[in-house]
């Protein structure tokens, strides 16, 4: 299986809202709502910020938030802070006759 | 709080075989998957394989044939064993848990800090 697509590059202005998507088959993304998104600042580790599709762990703003429609899921934050400058990464799993985990190729995210 | 910690070497030779542990604090080894995932520089996320408590294992297909994975419940520790390395496998590696539901993989819930593991001679 390939890794999952992502857009390369998504800007926004402080306050304004952007999406990212994240493209899949009907093997993956499309089959399962098990699409995670992790956040990752430089030289850190990844933080899951949306689980299952459009579920957020305790103590991820509201401002984050998921939906998936057909092979695509999406992720939108909303009210852009400087914060959120980071890499983004969708993951799902991708399994059926052999078990496989899907990650992006990365979205960077640039708040101007 | 879970934490993880990746120890082990940062050079390894090519051809030789790459060697991490993962140990785990604040809870217990038990009754979790647990997973190496690594990024070159640069570049995106890579599933490598995850173990489960009791042993048993699952590896991504690109990698299966070189890839051993063992845990240590006594330690709270797990690791990772990558052979015939190249620099291609040059990256960071992180240790981290995942959630599964039912049987299917969900979410990575914590990681490790990670550590860069450089294939050179």
């Amino acid at each position: 299986q390939s890794a999952l697509t992502q857009s390369a590059s998504v800007s926004g202005s402080p306050g304004q809202s952007i999406t990212i998507s994240c493209t899949g088959t009907s093997s993956d993304v499309g089959s399962y709502n098990l699409v995670s998104w992790y956040q990752q600042h430089p030289g850190k580790a990844p933080k899951l910020m949306i689980y299952e599709v459009t579920k957020r762990p305790s103590g991820i703003s509201n401002r984050f938030s998921g939906s998936k429609s057909g092979n695509t899921a999406s992720l939108t934050i909303s009210g852009l802070q400087a914060e959120d400058e980071a890499d983004y990464y969708c993951c799902s799993y991708a399994g059926s006759s052999t078990f496989v985990v899907l990650f992006g190729g990365g979205t960077k995210l640039t708040v101007l | 709080q879970v934490q993880l910690q990746e120890s082990g070497p940062g050079l390894v030779k090519p051809s030789e075989t790459l060697s991490l542990t993962c140990t785990v604090s604040g809870g217990s080894i038990s009754s979790y998957f647990w997973n190496w995932i690594r990024q070159p520089a640069g570049k995106g996320l890579e599933w490598i394989g995850h173990i489960y408590s009791s042993g048993s294992t699952n590896y991504n297909p690109s990698l299966k044939s070189r890839v051993t994975m063992s845990v240590d419940p006594s330690k709270n520790q797990f690791s990772l064993r990558l052979s015939s390395v190249t620099a291609a496998d040059t990256a960071v590696y992180y240790c981290a848990r995942v959630i599964f539901r039912g049987s299917l993989l969900s979410y990575f819930d914590y990681w490790g800090q990670g550590t860069l593991v450089t294939v050179s001679s």
